[in-house]
């Protein structure tokens, strides 16, 4: 079946350092793999997407590389602000669907 | 363009009840989906619509229906409301075959 699995939180960092949320997935086919951002109180926000093997998704800074040989999808950013401090949720589409399976999400917190 | 909006925002039923949440899709956007986000969890698909019909349902029970009108609005409807189902109810419109969905704020329903 389908499914993915990201790292558990949350993950408590200072302003400027470096993140990487890991993130891996099992699924037949070809999916379409996605990073969803949710602050406090809101819905989901597109953050980036990836289509193909290699592909590389990128927004505000952040990216994320699909590799299909490690089945992974790994969300960075170089220098992360307190702004970024919200739940991230990775997420893969099967081939041929508009349907959306979700990761646990990770909760980011960034301190000044 | 607007987005996705979705009403109630928040809502208190009892058990046993039947609730209808509502979606209204971003423009343009033809395929509309619901998610069920329990408490520190991951969204979890129930189904989804195009041009009127399901496209396609995750595992919940019967008494979760769903209905999308001609213009492209969205109904959830649950009936024998249990305690479980409290939860963050997320509407999604997508244009179909693009796979990037664009998510309402919720519905925040409790049941007591």
């Amino acid at each position: 079946g389908n499914s993915v699995t990201q790292m558990e939180g949350p993950v408590t960092l200072s302003e400027e350092a470096f993140l990487t949320i890991n993130c891996t997935y099992t699924a037949t086919g070809y999916p379409s793999l996605f990073w969803y951002v949710q602050y406090p109180g809101e819905g989901l926000q597109l953050l980036l997407k990836a289509t193909k093997a290699d592909d590389k998704g990128s927004n505000k800074g952040f990216e994320a590389t699909y590799r299909k040989e490690t089945t992974s999808f790994h969300l960075e950013k170089g220098s992360v602000q307190v702004s970024d401090s919200a739940v991230y949720f990775c997420a893969l589409s099967p081939y041929n669907t508009d349907k959306l399976i979700f990761g646990t999400g990770t909760r980011l917190q960034v301190f000044p | 363009e607007t987005g996705v909006t979705q009403s109630p925002t928040h809502l208190i039923k009892t058990r046993g009840q039947q609730v209808t949440l509502r979606c209204s899709s971003q423009s343009g956007h033809n395929t509309v989906s619901w998610y069920q986000q329990a408490l520190g969890q991951g969204p979890q698909f129930i189904f989804q619509y195009y041009r009127e019909e399901e496209n396609g349902r995750g595992n919940f029970p019967p008494r979760f229906s769903g209905l999308q009108f001609p213009n492209y609005s969205s109904e959830l409807n649950v009936n024998a409301l249990e305690l479980d189902d409290s939860a963050l109810y997320l509407c999604a419109s997508s244009l179909k075959g693009q796979g990037e969905a664009f998510f309402g704020q919720g519905t925040r329903l409790t049941v007591v």
